[in-house]
Order: C-alpha cells, then structure tokens, then sequence
C-alpha cells in the first residue's frame, strides 16, 4: 500500500499562475483534509471533506478550491497564486474527526 | 474554538535525558493526538489519547481530562528522537494544532 501520496513534491510558480495539488489514497479513508505549514504558525486547515462528493472550509480557505470526485483522491487549486501561498501543503486522510491521521510527504510551493 | 498551547517551544536535550512536552488546551475535547515530525518534513502521528495514560517504547503521553492538560515524555533520549512533536485535540470538528515543540537531542 501506498498510503497517502502528494504530487508534486516541489514547485516553483510565479504570481497569477494556477495549479492543483493532488492527494492521492489507498487506506480507504472518508474523511481528506488539505493543511499548510507556515514557520511559527503550527498546521493550519485550508478545506477539508467528510466523504465522496463533499466539501468544505477550514480556517484559512481564501485563494484556494478543493474538489473530491473520487474517494480516493483530493484536489486543491490554486486559481491565481500569490505570494503569500508559499507555503509547504499536507494532506491528510482518516476514518472520522477522532481517527488517526495519516500524511502525505508534503509538497512545498513557492511563489515568486 | 480551542486555543493549544505547547511548552516549551524549543528544547535542547543530551543523549539519554528524560524530556517532558507539555500541551493544554482550553476546550473540552474528545481525543488529543501528538505527531512527530523530522527534518525534512513527514508527519507521523505517535499516540491517540481520550484518558490515561499510553505508552509505545521510550515514548509515553498522559492526558488529564480535568485539567485540559497532557504530556509527552522520552525516556533514555537519543539524537534519533531529534524532531518537532505537535499536539492536536479535537472533538467533533476538525483538529486543532499547537504550534510544535522543536526538540533536539545532542550525543
């Protein structure tokens, strides 16, 4: 089993560009979450979904759209990057809001 | 919503010392979680407490409920338990971190 898989793991973009972040996983898990980490700010929830087709926000989801077609998979995009979405993003997956939570190996973003 | 707070945020240790990280929080909860994460940046979560006590190896948490406080505590600490270990509570929303507790350990 893989796990919980980002992609990519590292990109460079420039301001005004768009991209998507894919979380990808094989533990069968219901509940996805996108996090960034910020030095000194600890993990902070962008959008998180609570089962296939559903979404919703977290506490920083300015700037930012998830969707969730498959189980398996979570997307975040970025419609028009700014500089103040540098950032490293996780993704996480569990069975409910008490569960373990399992992460993805990150993808750290920069915006130029 | 719960406000976590970690001490101390950094914490420079020699090889074989017995560290303490404390967390507390100011909402009831119904589980706290700790996380360790190495340089280099993969999160692992190491326990899942709702009471008492939990131990795996040299690494032991104990929470108590009452007083909305919990521990984490390294036994015989080596240069390998180098790492950030975050705290987390939720109850039924989603998790709420503390910013992370950078420990170093030095042979």
């Amino acid at each position: 089993n893989a796990g919980v898989t980002q992609t990519p793991k590292f990109r460079v973009l420039k301001t005004g560009q768009s991209m998507t972040l894919l979380c990808a996983q094989d533990m069968n898990h219901e509940y996805m979450y996108w996090y960034r980490q910020d030095p000194g700010m600890g993990l902070r929830l962008i959008h998180y979904s609570v089962g296939e087709g559903t979404t919703a926000k977290g506490e920083v989801p300015d700037g930012y759209n998830v969707s969730r077609l498959k189980k398996q998979n979570f997307l975040l995009g970025l419609e028009s990057a700014a500089p103040s979405q540098t950032s490293v993003y996780f993704c996480a997956g569990g069975q409910g809001w008490t569960d373990t939570q399992y992460f993805g190996p990150g993808t750290r973003l920069t915006v130029l | 919503k719960n406000e976590v707070e970690q001490s101390p945020q950094n914490l420079t240790a020699q090889e074989g010392e017995f560290i303490t990280i404390n967390c507390s929080y100011s909402v009831g909860i119904s589980a706290l979680h700790w996380l360790q994460q190495h340089p280099g940046g993969g999160i692992v979560s190491l326990f899942m407490l709702s009471s008492g006590k939990k131990k795996h190896g040299r690494l032991i948490a104990t929470i108590n409920i009452q007083e909305k406080h919990s521990s984490l505590h390294i036994t015989a600490s080596h240069p390998r338990d180098s790492a950030v270990y975050i705290c987390a509570v939720s109850g039924n929303t989603p998790l709420v971190f503390g910013k992370g507790t950078r420990l170093s350990v030095i042979a």
